[in-house]
């Protein structure tokens, strides 16, 4: 059973410039949440797609969006990219709505550098 | 003010010791509890989910929940050189609308 699939891994932007995100989540899984993590802040919740439709979003400015399509496949774009956006994205896919209490699975993340 | 806090470490034990990694939380309504595990350049992985005050064991891990001092800890027996990564506590609140994840604790285990 494929995992969760990120692309790219690694990036690097100017300030800015924009930036997209996929994730392709498990077979089957319905969710699909954001999340950013840097050393300092730890894992920081983005928003949480699910059948299309976003459910929950977390306390990050509007340069930040996102979206999911039929097939549960989930972008996520940062428009004019600062210094203090490069970190670690990582998706997590789950079978239903993660606050539901059901496992998370992470992908391998983007890694996003802004220069 | 940060909902789930965890002390980052580094937390380092012999091996073959146990290592016990600790979690408070703000939220007094949450109800559910879960360690992830991060290796060095790896995403999270789940090791543990608890809902009820008490133990949980499995294996060589135990989560041991204490709602009325919003506490929650993950006991690792007979530590691993492999078990050394970040430990993540997170927390989904009373609202069960998104998982609040600490800053993980980093746990070295000395060979």
């Amino acid at each position: 059973k494929a995992g969760v699939t990120q692309t790219p891994r690694y990036l690097i932007k100017t300030r800015g410039q924009q930036v997209t995100l996929s994730c392709s989540p498990i077979s089957g899984h319905r969710s699909v949440s954001w999340y950013q993590q840097t050393p300092g802040q730890g894992l920081q919740f983005l928003f949480e797609y699910f059948s299309e439709t976003q459910r929950n979003k977390g306390n990050f400015p509007g340069r930040f969006s996102g979206r999911q399509f039929s097939n549960s496949r989930s972008e996520m774009n940062v428009s004019t990219l600062e210094l203090g956006d490069s970190a670690l994205y990582l998706c997590a896919s789950s079978l239903d709505l993660a606050g539901l209490g059901g496992e998370l699975f992470f992908g391998e993340g983007s890694r996003l550098t802004v220069l | 003010q940060k909902e789930v806090e965890q002390n980052s470490g580094p937390l380092s034990v012999p091996e073959g010791a146990i290592a016990s990694l600790n979690c408070t939380y703000s939220d007094r309504g949450s109800q559910s509890f879960f360690w992830y595990r991060q290796y060095s350049g790896k995403s999270p992985e789940l090791i543990m989910f608890i809902y009820s005050n008490g133990d949980k064991e499995d294996g060589r891990f135990t989560a041991q929940l204490n709602k009325a001092s919003q506490y929650v800890s993950l006991l690792i027996r007979d530590s691993q050189p492999s078990d050394s990564a970040t430990y993540l506590c997170a927390v989904i609140e009373w609202t069960g609308n998104q998982f609040y994840f600490g800053t993980g604790t980093s746990l070295t285990v000395i060979p």
